[in-house]
């Protein structure tokens, strides 16, 4: 299945962190979302074969990597106190259902 | 632009009893619709999805979904809800604007009770 790491973190305002993610194996194609408390997943992006290839509404202090061995990041700088929200990771066969992990939980203080 | 909206932020059913959980969506060109479930605690998890063909879909854990073109609607359906069906669904439409990229487009989600 999917993983994701840690579970839970507190940061705060202005700060830089890394979420990370490990996809189903064989699955090319990893995408993160954002989920603020009582709304539905928000696309923030989607790599496919280690590049950046769809891109949603967030700014460019949200990047991240994809490597070959099924890991990815996601990296967020400049923290602001909106960026709380459950982050999702998602990992498939482009074009394909996602298989979603746990979730990583983030509170900016 | 793609959409779905969820127009009841609740729904509840007793144990035994049909459920229907509403969806209806906005997309230009066919629509690729999905519907998934999120337990507490837990990532998201796909239930069943549209592309063509038979407009009545089945998925998992024994729900299915009708959909109907001229309604451009796609609810969520079981014939006899259990207690362990409580959790939170959602409806969700891919965006086809892009070649080269799956953007799942999610509603804002339904909760979804269900009573002893």
């Amino acid at each position: 299945g999917v993983t994701q790491s840690p579970t839970h973190l507190i940061k705060t305002r202005g700060q830089q962190v890394t979420l990370r993610c490990s996809s189903q194996s064989g699955h090319n194609t990893v995408s993160w979302y954002q989920q603020a408390l009582g709304q539905g997943p928000q696309f923030i992006f989607q790599y496919y074969r280690e590049e950046e290839n769809g891109r949603g509404n967030f700014p460019p202090r949200f990047s991240g990597l994809q490597f070959p061995n099924d890991s990815s990041e996601l990296n967020v700088n400049a923290l602001e106190l909106d960026d709380s929200a459950l982050y999702l990771c998602a990992s498939s066969l482009l074009n394909e259902k996602l298989f979603f992990g746990s979730g990583t939980q983030l509170s900016v203080l | 632009a793609q959409s779905v909206a969820q127009p009841e932020d609740q729904v509840n059913v007793a144990e035994g009893n049909p459920l229907t959980v509403k969806c209806t969506y906005s997309v230009s060109g066919n629509p690729y619709l999905f519907w998934y479930v999120q337990y507490p605690n837990r990532g998201l998890q796909f239930l069943l999805k549209y592309i063509t063909g038979d407009n009545l879909v089945k998925g998992s854990y024994g729900f299915e979904a009708e959909f109907n073109k001229s309604q451009t609607s796609f609810h969520l359906k079981k014939p006899s809800a259990l207690v362990s069906d409580s959790a939170l669904y959602f409806c969700a439409v891919r965006d086809m604007s892009w070649s080269s990229a799956s953007k799942i487009i999610f509603g804002s989600g339904t909760r979804l009770s269900i009573r002893p």
